[in-house]
This record gives C-alpha cells, sequence and structure tokens, in this order.
C-alpha cells in the first residue's frame, strides 16, 4: 500500500516562530503537494514539486517555503508563522500529472494552531 | 481555472437512500477522480474515470462523466452512516490538477 506519512499530526507554535512540516512518501513518486484546508475554502495549493529541487507556486504560496532535497521527503516551512495560517495541512504525492490513471495518496494532515 | 465545483455543498439523508453528487468544471481535463475524507483525515481515492469514458462502476459507486458537458456524477447507492464524509471531485488536466470545495454527506440511521 502507499503511505504518505506527515511527520506531525498536530502542532501548536507560537507567532513568529519557524515552523517545519515534513511529508514522506514511500512510492517513488514524482510529484508532491503541500494543500491547506480551511472551511468553505476547500484544498487550496500552496507549493508543488515534480522532481528533487523543483518547486512551483501554487494559489496561496505566500508566507510559505519548500524544500524537496530527496525524492521521497517533501518539506513546507513556515518561515515565520502567523495566526492567518492555523489550518489544516496536507501533503500528497502521485505519479506525473497527465499519466493516464496516477492517483493522488494523501497524508493524515497536520493540524497546526499558531498562536 | 478549471476547478471543480461540487453541488450540492451539503446532503443529508437516511440509510437505504441514494445518494447523489455533482461536479462542474471549466476546461478540457484527462481523467477526473472522486475522493472520500473523513472528518479531520486524509483523503482517500475512491474512483477515476477517463475523459473517454462514460460510466464507471466500484462496489455501490457509480460515476458518469459528461464532457461536453463538463460535468460528472457521483452515486452512492443503499447509503450507510458509515458513508457519512465530504466528497471531493478532482479534475485532472495535463499538467494540474485541482479540487473543488466538496459536498458534505450526511447519513442518518
Amino acid at each position: 500500500d502507499v503511505k504518505v506519512t506527515q511527520s506531525s499530526r498536530y502542532l501548536v507554535k507560537r507567532t513568529g516562530e519557524k515552523v517545519f512540516l515534513e511529508c514522506v512518501q514511500d512510492m517513488d513518486h514524482e510529484n508532491m503537494f503541500w494543500y491547506r484546508q480551511d472551511p468553505g475554502l476547500g484544498l487550496r495549493l500552496i507549493y508543488f514539486s515534480y522532481d528533487v529541487k523543483m518547486k512551483e507556486k501554487g494559489d496561496i504560496p505566500e508566507g510559505y517555503s519548500v524544500s524537496r532535497e530527496k525524492k521521497e521527503r517533501f518539506s513546507l516551512i513556515l518561515e515565520s508563522a502567523s495566526t492567518n495560517q492555523t489550518s489544516m495541512y496536507l501533503c500528497a504525492s502521485s505519479f506525473r500529472i497527465g499519466r493516464s490513471g496516477n492517483t493522488i495518496y494523501f497524508g493524515e494532515g497536520s493540524w497546526l494552531t499558531v498562536v | 481555472s478549471q476547478q471543480g465545483e461540487e453541488d450540492p455543498q451539503a446532503l443529508s439523508i437516511q440509510e437505504g437512500e441514494n445518494a447523489t453528487m455533482n461536479c462542474s468544471y471549466k476546461t478540457s481535463i484527462n481523467n477526473l477522480q472522486w475522493y472520500r475524507q473523513n472528518s479531520g483525515r486524509g483523503l482517500v481515492h475512491l474512483i477515476l474515470i477517463r475523459s473517454n469514458e462514460r460510466e464507471k462502476h466500484s462496489g455501490r459507486l457509480r460515476v458518469t462523466l459528461d464532457t461536453s458537458k463538463k460535468s460528472s456524477s457521483l452515486l452512492i447507492t443503499a447509503s450507510r452512516a458509515a458513508d457519512t464524509a465530504s466528497y471531493f471531485c478532482a479534475t485532472v488536466g495535463y499538467s494540474t490538477l485541482t479540487f473543488g470545495k466538496g459536498t458534505m454527506l450526511l447519513v442518518s440511521p
């Protein structure tokens, strides 16, 4: 079974702290994604990566950065956490988009509260 | 944007009834996928339908796709309380994928 593992399920951080959210997948997927999910807004794409060291901005990249040094690991970084970044963060991975039949696999989510 | 939009936003039914959710999108797609999310958890893939397919079944799930209308529907037959969840469609283009805001389904015993 494909597994996408997010390192932290629940985090509470203070405003201004640097926050790292880690994600690891075990399927040799080219693509990895970070979404945030807020009530009434659905899933919004923050960043995605289609290969090691490659990254593309999604719909809401402001206040976030990412790192993909190894194919299986994709990290989301909040350089200086703010209260409006309190949210559920979802990591996902897939084979290259456009390949017929590619499925997106999600982690269990990380609930981040910034106080 | 080719964002999928689910309809209705919320649906409340009794066990044993069928549940139908719809998804509309704006541009050409490679395939369309439906996902389920239990409260507070990650999304789980349910079913994928390719752009050249019109209907697909998986257990109690039936998905249709009408590319001329740019719409898809997900039917859950004989629903159970355990089907209570949010359901999302994801439209997959050549190099993009986009999720809708979801339909929240409540199945009462």
